[in-house]
Parts: structure tokens; sequence; C-alpha cells
């Protein structure tokens, strides 16, 4: 019944290595979201994308990139990893319709860069 | 500029108590609003949203667009309840891009 699947559940990582986190949906919808989640700061957006090789900017997308290749996948790069991108990350996903506001989440991955 | 603001980042209650996590948003435009939970181990999730006007797991929540507000509300928490919850912010686009709060951590105790 996984609809939001992300390939890593923990990672841990170098200072200055490249990491990329994916992220598969199998329900056909249009919008994929990258967010980071901290204790304190809730959910912010990094990047998001509304279409095959579409991607917008969030809140914090510095020292990181994305990529949408196909419908069903979003990817998030880290070029050169650092400490402060420590973090949980959450993928997710909507419908290109007035449903879209209704995300569906992924289980996360939790990356720790030392 | 849309910002939405949960007051309380730690709420706890006893079983059997009333629960109230609050809710503030600024936005020019019509919002829709949201509430999302995510138990211990568990992925975030919907729990309900403004336009539905329906009560999940019993809670409740009004939009009340003069005090900027959407409050979640529950008559009778329960242990199960226990959870961190987000108030989230939609501008009616079909993009999709959600404002969240920082979230509030409801423990109810036994």
């Amino acid at each position: 019944d996984v609809k939001v699947t992300q390939s890593s559940r923990y990672l841990v990582k170098r200072t200055g290595e490249k990491v990329f986190l994916e992220c598969v949906q199998d329900m056909d919808h249009e919008n994929m979201f990258w967010y980071r989640q901290d204790p304190g700061l809730g959910l912010r957006l990094i990047y998001f994308s509304y279409d095959v090789k579409m991607k917008e900017k969030g809140d914090i997308p510095e020292g990181y990139s994305v990529s949408r290749e196909k419908k069903e996948r979003f990817s998030l790069i880290l070029e050169s990893a650092s400490t402060n991108q420590t973090s949980m990350y959450l993928c997710a996903s909507s419908q290109h319709t007035s449903g879209a506001n209704v995300l569906t989440f992924g289980a996360g991955s939790r990356l720790t860069v030392l | 500029a849309q910002r939405v603001t949960q007051p309380e980042k730690l709420l706890s209650v006893f079983k059997g108590a009333p629960v109230e996590l609050k809710c503030n948003y600024s936005y020019s435009g019509s919002p829709e609003l949201f509430w999302y939970v995510q138990y211990s181990r568990q992925r975030l999730q919907l729990l309900l949203r403004h336009i539905s006007r329906e009560s999940i797991k019993g809670f409740t929540a009004d939009l009340n667009k003069g005090e900027t507000s959407f409050h979640l509300k529950k008559p009778f928490a329960q242990e199960e309840d226990s959870a961190m919850y987000y108030c989230a912010l939609g501008r009616g686009s079909t993009l999709g891009r959600l404002y969240f709060g920082r979230g509030t951590q409801l423990t109810v105790w036994p």
C-alpha cells in the first residue's frame, strides 16, 4: 500500500560528499516536493516540481538541486554535503487539481553528515 | 507574504481533558487551511482540511477569517492522540505548495 517511497531510510555521509535522495510515487501525481524537517523549525520546502523537467525553488534551496526526469521520480541532490544539512528529508506528492494541497508523504530519509 | 504560526511548541494534557492546538495565519487571499499529524514512527499525514468541515478522530477545526485562526480542538483527549501536529496553509493553487507552521507536540498523559 506504500505510495511514496524514499529509497534510503538512513544515510551517513561525510562533509563534501555528493548525496542523492530518491523518491518515487505510484499515484500518477503531477506535483512532487522535498521538505526538510527539523525540531522547532517545522517543515521547510526545499524544492518542488509540478511537471516532468520542471522545478521551482522553495524557501531553502541553497545547497540543494533536484531532478525530475520521469513523472514518478523526484531526486534531491546535495552537491557537497555539509554538517548543517544533517536533517530528516521528506518527499511528498499531490495531484495537479483542486486536491493539490492534500499531500502524501514518504517515510523520510534521515541524513547525518559528519 | 503568507505565514503560519503555532504558538505552542509543546502541549500536555491528561486523558479525558479538552485540548486545543492553536494556529494563526497571515495571508491576504482566500486561504485553504489544513492540519497534518505525525504519530510516532509514522508518516506525516493529513488529519483534516477546513473545506471538508468534518470531524476526524474526534478533532474539529473552524476557520475564523476575522481572527485569522484555524485552531484544532478535541473535547476529550486520548493517549493515542499524542503526536506532532502541523498547521498548514495553501493558496488555492493547483501547484500544491503548502506553508507549514513549526508544529506542536501534543502529549496526552494517562
